[in-house]
């Protein structure tokens, strides 16, 4: 089983549509999680952290659930400009402070006009 | 704000050349992280350094090697360039900690011949 598992889509959406992308996590010792976005042929930029209540940032927001190691992100209205690649990214190893990230392979989004 | 800067941006190379891929950051990160990235197989971490002095293997290591050079630059060598080296690569910084985003510079675009 993959640490971090997404459905790579694509997802495709009108514009104005509200998507959801849910990603799983194997290490149930996980303790940070992010959504990165990832533009063709560009570096992933940090989206938004997850935290334990759920916390929402404008069109966006993200939901933690620690006992099915699920994460979510759920885009309402969405923009032309949305279409992307999404990543979901969980910290490496399961006890003490570590830098070390892993990142899902993406769920791709194309909003439609 | 430069923040993760890479050099060079695109390269080709011929089988058994060398290279040497430089990174620097000007965030005053403690942590900086390689990555390859190819299609279909998500950013995989081929090495990096969580303080200054130190350097561990990531995930796919054999064929690289990497120098910290000091706070602000972590270099990524290819000794013996061979075709299934062609990729993206990106390097990234952060701090050493559980909870911090890694970011990361635009990318080197590789190609061996």
């Amino acid at each position: 089983r993959k640490e971090v598992e997404q459905d790579p889509g694509p997802f495709n959406v009108p514009e104005g549509a509200t998507v959801a992308f849910n990603c799983t996590y194997s290490n149930s010792a996980s303790q940070s999680f992010f959504w990165y976005r990832q533009d063709c042929r560009k570096e992933p930029k940090l989206l938004m952290s997850v935290y334990s209540s759920g916390n929402e940032d404008g069109r966006f927001t993200a939901q933690l659930n620690r006992a099915s190691q699920y994460i979510s992100l759920l885009i309402r209205d969405s923009k032309l400009s949305d279409s992307a690649t999404y990543l979901c990214v969980v910290n490496g190893e399961g006890s003490g402070n570590t830098g070390k990230l892993i990142f899902g392979q993406g769920t791709t989004l194309q909003v439609k006009p | 704000n430069a923040g993760v800067t890479q050099t060079p941006k695109f390269q080709v190379l011929k089988t058994g050349q060398s290279m040497t891929l430089q990174c620097a950051q000007d965030m005053n990160h403690n942590s900086m992280y390689w990555y390859r990235q190819d299609p279909g197989m998500g950013l995989r971490l081929i090495y990096y350094s969580a303080s200054e002095g130190t350097t561990d293997k990531g995930e796919v290591p054999n064929g690289y090697n990497v120098s910290r050079l000091n706070k602000r630059e972590f270099s990524l060598r290819l000794e013996s360039a061979a075709p299934s080296q062609t990729s993206v690569y990106f390097c990234a910084s952060s701090v050493w900690d559980t909870y911090q985003p890694q970011h990361f510079g635009d990318g080197t675009r590789l190609s061996i011949l």
